[in-house]
């Protein structure tokens, strides 16, 4: 099966300029998560998504964040306006559902803003 | 909300050694612990997981524990290899949320 698909995989922008990145989890999978990895760290989650609903987003900076997933399925990330602090790579992933299930990442997007 | 702590951040071993990672988990509810090695420029991949009503699993040179009472488990890499060399995260699935908390990498370094 093909696996998570991300665009772009590189994206340099000024501070201030919006950016968004788009996601397309493993066909079937209900679950969808964002994540921010800052280089040296581990991924941290951003916003979580079963079918079209958000069912985390404690940790999305909403004043500047805004995620979607319209029909259950693809996803986009928006960040406006970005900051330096913003540079990071955007990872998504995606699960089968609710339960320990396996969680598989794509190549994720890599934001720099100068 | 989860914790989750890794060590060590960096690890070096000859070719043939073993590689032990650690992990400590702080929700006692957290019911699911998988492992991913990331190689430079790619995301995560998962090379294997073990749930909270099993105390060990096994596949090929990888291998994971789980202690359930103290809340650590460890991902143990037999007989490493060069390849073998990447950043490896663990992480802790909570439940009944289904968030992933993730540690903080383990750079690990197989000397040929």
């Amino acid at each position: 099966e093909a696996g998570v698909a991300q665009s772009p995989r590189y994206k340099i922008i000024e501070k201030r300029q919006s950016v968004a990145f788009w996601c397309n989890p493993i066909s079937g999978h209900a679950t969808l998560y964002w994540y921010q990895q800052i280089l040296g760290q581990g991924p941290k989650l951003l916003i979580q998504f079963q079918n079209n609903g958000v069912v985390d987003d404690s940790q999305l900076p909403k004043d500047r964040f805004s995620a979607e997933r319209l029909k259950g399925v693809d996803s986009t990330l928006k960040i406006q306006p970005a900051k330096l602090e913003d540079s990071a790579v955007y990872l998504c992933a995606s699960t089968r559902g609710g339960g320990p299930a396996e969680q598989y990442f794509g190549p994720g997007t890599r934001l720099t803003v100068t | 909300g989860e914790n989750v702590e890794q060590h060590p951040s960096t690890l070096s071993v000859q070719e043939g050694d073993s590689a032990v990672i650690k992990c400590t988990y702080s929700d006692s509810a957290s019911n699911y612990f998988p492992w991913y090695k990331q190689e430079l420029g790619k995301g995560p991949q998962l090379i294997i997981d073990i749930r909270s009503n099993v105390g060990e699993k096994k596949d090929q040179r990888i291998a994971v524990t789980l202690n359930k009472t103290a809340k650590h488990f460890s991902l143990h890499i037999t007989e490493t290899q060069p390849e073998d060399s990447a950043v490896y995260f663990c992480a802790a699935k909570t439940f009944p949320g289904n968030q992933f908390y993730f540690g903080t990498g383990t750079s690990l370094t197989v000397i040929p």
